[in-house]
């Protein structure tokens, strides 16, 4: 059965920083783009970021530019993101989502069950 | 980027019923559209993906039509557990957008 597992998330302050996990099962892992999409508290969904099979790839979405980092490790079939520089419109559940190909023109056919990130003093 | 727009944001029906949501992108998306499900509580669940293709172990009651930039999800004979949010999604272009969402609920 496929599974994605999402860990890390928490309390965190601005500024700070969270590392999200993303253990993967059940399927091919190096063969497919994967994700992160959010939901704030209440609000819809909001594509965050997501990487290529071998990683050659990578895309954000404008407001995580150059303090979110994507990243896979397909021995291991896990996902990452680390998150930097923290703000409190960051708060979200984040979900780990699997593409339904290894390029970019598919839809998100698995997803994990979210871990949690709350940003605040 | 590509907006969607979705409509109606909330919708009550009952047992039975046929329900339409629509959902219009800002620009030709040929047929790259999904459909995901979200109960609450839950991950979101893909139904409907390339506009009209019925994911594997989805009800039959459950549809999707459209290409270009207007397109339409039905739920024919509505079921208790259709409860939940409802989100068209583009994958033409990055970044991938979705729509606002449609809360179902039963009368």
């Amino acid at each position: 059965e496929v599974h994605l597992v999402e860990s890390g998330g928490g309390l965190v302050t601005p500024g700070g920083s969270l590392r999200l996990s993303c253990a993967a099962s059940g399927f091919i892992f190096s063969s497919y783009t994967m994700s992160w999409v959010r939901q704030a508290p209440g609000k819809g969904l909001e594509w965050v970021s997501s990487i290529s099979d071998t990683s050659r790839y990578i895309y954000y979405e404008d407001s995580v530019k150059g303090r979110f980092t994507i990243s896979r490790d397909n021995a291991k079939t896990s996902l990452y993101l680390q998150m930097n520089s923290l703000r409190a419109e960051d708060t979200a559940v984040y979900y780990c989502a699997k593409l339904s190909v290894a390029g970019t023109g598919g839809a998100f056919d698995v997803w994990g069950q979210g871990t949690m990130v709350t940003v605040s003093s | 980027d590509i907006q969607m727009t979705q409509s109606p944001s909330s919708l009550s029906a009952s047992v039975g019923d046929t329900v339409t949501i629509t959902c219009q992108a800002s620009q030709d998306i040929s047929n790259y559209l999904s459909w995901y499900q979200q109960k609450p509580g839950k991950a979101p669940k893909l139904l409907i993906s390339d506009a009209s293709n019925l994911e594997t172990g989805v009800p039959s009651r459950f549809s999707g039509s459209g290409s270009g930039t207007d397109f339409t999800f039905t739920i024919s004979s509505l079921q208790p557990e259709d409860v939940a949010a409802y989100y068209c999604q583009q994958y033409d272009n990055l970044p991938y957008t979705f729509g606002q969402g449609t809360k179902l609920e039963i009368k």
